[in-house]
């Protein structure tokens, strides 16, 4: 069975300055899918970013981008120029190709300090 | 992107009582849709997948005669919670997906507190 582990449960950071977050996953499969979820106070999930395993390129979303590890299972992310925004709880998130569930780590609650 | 919504947004209802939570996608046909539970300060544990027209699957150790589901049209699945105790009580979410691999976009939750 899959599993993601985020190993940080909480972590802060500077406004404007850069924080990662952690995320280790364990899977048999080669074909699968990593998102970085956030979820601010109102618990609305949203996707922050993407990566398709078999992409080597790491993907990027403006102030997001992440860290893709294959062969050590490891997917971070990085969040440049942080903001008050940013405040909330990520979720590292995988996603099989064989059956579109989604397998989310524990969360890692993000404080930004002013 | 694409619009999941759940009504209601919250409810409190009395133990024994049943409790239905409606998914809609409203601009995209989902074909498939989940539900999962999430517990305070916690992770989202899914509880069932469902596609159009056919029964739901559910994960280990959810109860089907508890925690029915239906997914009757392209835009619509229901939630209903039977007999519902406090330790139902939770935050309920759905999200949908317009086929195999495609995204999956999330409705806004659904907070339960049974009394």
């Amino acid at each position: 069975a899959q599993t993601v582990t985020q190993s940080q449960p909480e972590m802060s950071v500077q406004e404007a300055e850069t924080v990662t977050l952690s995320c280790t996953y364990d899977t048999s499969e080669s074909d699968y899918y990593l998102f970085w979820y956030k979820q601010p106070p109102s618990r609305q999930m949203i996707l922050v970013i993407r990566q398709e395993a078999y992409k080597q390129q790491n993907a990027t979303e403006n102030r997001f981008s992440v860290n893709f590890q294959k062969a050590a299972k490891s997917f971070s992310l990085k969040i440049s120029d942080s903001q008050l925004g940013d405040a909330a709880m990520y979720f590292c998130a995988y996603r099989s190709f064989r059956d579109d569930k989604i397998i989310f780590g524990k969360g890692t609650r993000l404080h930004i300090l002013p | 992107g694409a619009v999941v919504s759940q009504h209601p947004s919250w409810v409190i209802c009395k133990s024994g009582t049943s409790v239905k939570i409606e998914c809609r996608s409203l601009d995209f046909q989902a074909t498939t849709m989940f539900w999962y539970r999430q517990f305070p300060k916690q992770s989202l544990m899914l509880m069932a997948t469902s596609n159009e027209g056919s029964k739901a699957t559910y994960e280990q150790g959810v109860e089907k005669d508890k925690f029915l589901i239906n997914h009757a049209s392209l835009t619509l699945s229901t939630l209903t919670v039977t007999s519902a105790h406090p330790e139902d009580s939770s935050f309920y979410i759905c999200s949908a997906s317009s086929g195999h691999q495609e995204t999956q976009y999330f409705g806004p939750g659904t907070r339960l507190l049974v009394l």
